[in-house]
C-alpha cells in the first residue's frame, strides 16, 4: 500500500529533550515535507526537499532540523524542544510538487512541558 | 494580502443542501490546485485536483477561474459524512505548496 508513514502517532516530552520524529514513504517521491499545525494559523511548512541530501527552509524553520540522506526517509529533529513547538505536525511527499498532489502521513501530536 | 484566502466559515447545512466554498489566490504564475478534506485531528487527504476545464467527481465539482484567480468547490445533496474541513492548496511556485486556512463544513439532519 502507497504511504507515508510517521511515527511515533503521540508524544510527550520534556523541554530540552532532545527527539526525533520519523517520516518515510514508499512511492519513490522525490520531494517531502514537514508541516505543523496550530489552531487559527493552518498548515505552516517547516522544512521541505526537493531530493536527496537537498534540503531547505520553510515559513517555520527555528528550532528544527531536517536531513534526507534517502530518498525514502526524511526524520524532523527538535534538538532542545521548547513548550511553543507542542503542536500537530504532518510529513507530506509528492511524486513532483510542481503538478502533483501531496500525500500526508497520519500526523504526530507533539506536547512538551 | 495572504496568498492564499478562503472563507473560514463555519457553513452549517441541512442534509440534501448544496454548499460552495470559493478560495482565492495572489500568484497569477501557479500551477497547480486542489481540494482536500481534513477530519478533525486527522492527517489532510486529497478531496479532488483542480483542472482548467473544471472536474466532477459524483457529487463534487471543482472549477477554476484563472482570470478571476480563484477555485471554488462545490459539493451537491450534502451527506452528514461531509462534515469536515476543506482546505484549498494551491501550488504558487517550485518548491511552495501553501494551504488556506480551511473551511468548515457541518451537515446537520
Amino acid at each position: 500500500e502507497a504511504q507515508v508513514t510517521q511515527n511515533p502517532r503521540y508524544l510527550i516530552t520534556v523541554t530540552g529533550k532532545k527527539l526525533t520524529v520519523t517520516c518515510s514513504q514508499n512511492m519513490n517521491h522525490e520531494y517531502m515535507s514537514w508541516y505543523r499545525q496550530d489552531p487559527g494559523l493552518g498548515l505552516r511548512q517547516i522544512y521541505y526537499s526537493m531530493n536527496v541530501e537537498v534540503t531547505d527552509k520553510g515559513d517555520v524553520p527555528e528550532g528544527y532540523k531536517v536531513s534526507r540522506k534517502e530518498k525514502r526517509n526524511f526524520p524532523l529533529i527538535l534538538e532542545s524542544p521548547s513548550p511553543n513547538q507542542t503542536s500537530l505536525y504532518f510529513c507530506a511527499s509528492s511524486f513532483s510538487v510542481r503538478y502533483s498532489p501531496l500525500h500526508f502521513g497520519n500526523g504526530t501530536r507533539l506536547t512538551v512541558t | 494580502r495572504k496568498e492564499v484566502e478562503q472563507d473560514p466559515g463555519p457553513f452549517n447545512v441541512p442534509e440534501g443542501a448544496t454548499v460552495a466554498f470559493n478560495c482565492t489566490y495572489s500568484n497569477s504564475a501557479s500551477q497547480s490546485f486542489f481540494w482536500y478534506r481534513q477530519d478533525c485531528r486527522k492527517e489532510p487527504k486529497l478531496l479532488m485536483s483542480v483542472y482548467s476545464s473544471g472536474n466532477e467527481d459524483g457529487r463534487f465539482t471543482a472549477q477554476l477561474n484563472r482570470a478571476s484567480q480563484y477555485i471554488s468547490l462545490l459539493i451537491r445533496d450534502s451527506k452528514l459524512s461531509d462534515s469536515a474541513t476543506y482546505l484549498c492548496v494551491v501550488n504558487i511556485k517550485a518548491h511552495d505548496m501553501r494551504f488556506g486556512a480551511g473551511t468548515r463544513l457541518t451537515v446537520k439532519p
